[in-house]
């Protein structure tokens, strides 16, 4: 099957610095990829779409200066965190559609868990 | 807007048990996905089954299997002869046809606890 990575598994970062996850299709090419948080003991949200090649699409109450999200390729999206803070502390996973005929398919990476000391 | 509810939040049952987890979900769209996840202590979200809104045929896989009833906007998932391997968080997922709106709506989730 499809696979889609994430880096880093895990980061832990002081309050007011900032947080690289790369989110990786590696063996398809994604012109759709999503970022979802988990915080603990509850369920998945989406943040947001993240399109190649064009602006993310935030959800509703996600502020877009503090995660930026940026799909400069076909199989890489990356969601910065900025001046994090210890509520910014969660789970993030993220999925890679891949489109095959009229079928989509979505994969999801492994989640990267964040802690903001 | 959509909407999932999985009403049960946790479940203990004794291995060997028979146990549905339900899902009932809400949608405008006349054509949408269906799915159930794993999710183990790991984190790692497992995918389980994915049914189209034109599909209503129940399926099997193993010791699993799901009752999809449009009539009752139902998508429950049963597995039987549970064992410890089994526990997990599940989740119930909707999603949209296609591209951007392939984007998941979740439900809570369902903390399963399967005792030897």
């Amino acid at each position: 099957g499809a696979v889609v990575s994430q880096h880093p598994s895990w980061v832990i970062c002081k309050s007011g610095t900032s947080v690289k996850i790369e989110c990786r299709s590696l063996d398809f090419q994604a012109t759709t990829m999503f970022w979802y948080r988990q915080f603990p003991k509850q369920s998945l949200m989406l943040m947001a779409t993240s399109n190649e090649g064009s602006k993310a699409t935030y959800e509703q109450g996600v502020e877009k200066d503090k995660f930026l999200i940026n799909h400069a390729s076909l199989t890489l999206s990356t969601l910065t965190v900025t001046s994090a803070h210890p509520e910014d502390s969660s789970f993030y996973i993220c999925s890679a559609i891949r489109t095959s005929g009229r079928v989509n398919e979505q994969y999801f990476g492994p989640g990267t868990r964040l802690t903001v000391t | 807007a959509q909407k999932v509810t999985q009403a049960q939040t946790e479940i203990s049952v004794v291995e060997k048990e028979d146990v549905t987890l339900d899902c009932v979900y809400e949608t405008r769209d006349t054509t949408y996905y269906l799915f159930w996840y794993k999710q183990p202590p790991s984190g790692e979200l497992v995918f389980l089954i994915r049914r189209n809104s034109f599909d209503e045929q129940n399926e099997i896989s193993g010791r699993y299997s799901w009752n999809f009833q449009k009539s009752t906007s139902s998508f429950n998932f049963t597995i039987t002869a549970s064992q410890v391997v089994d526990s997990a968080v599940y989740f119930c997922a909707l999603a949209g046809w296609g591209g951007a709106n392939s984007k998941l709506t979740f439900g809570k989730g369902i903390t399963l606890s399967v005792r030897p």
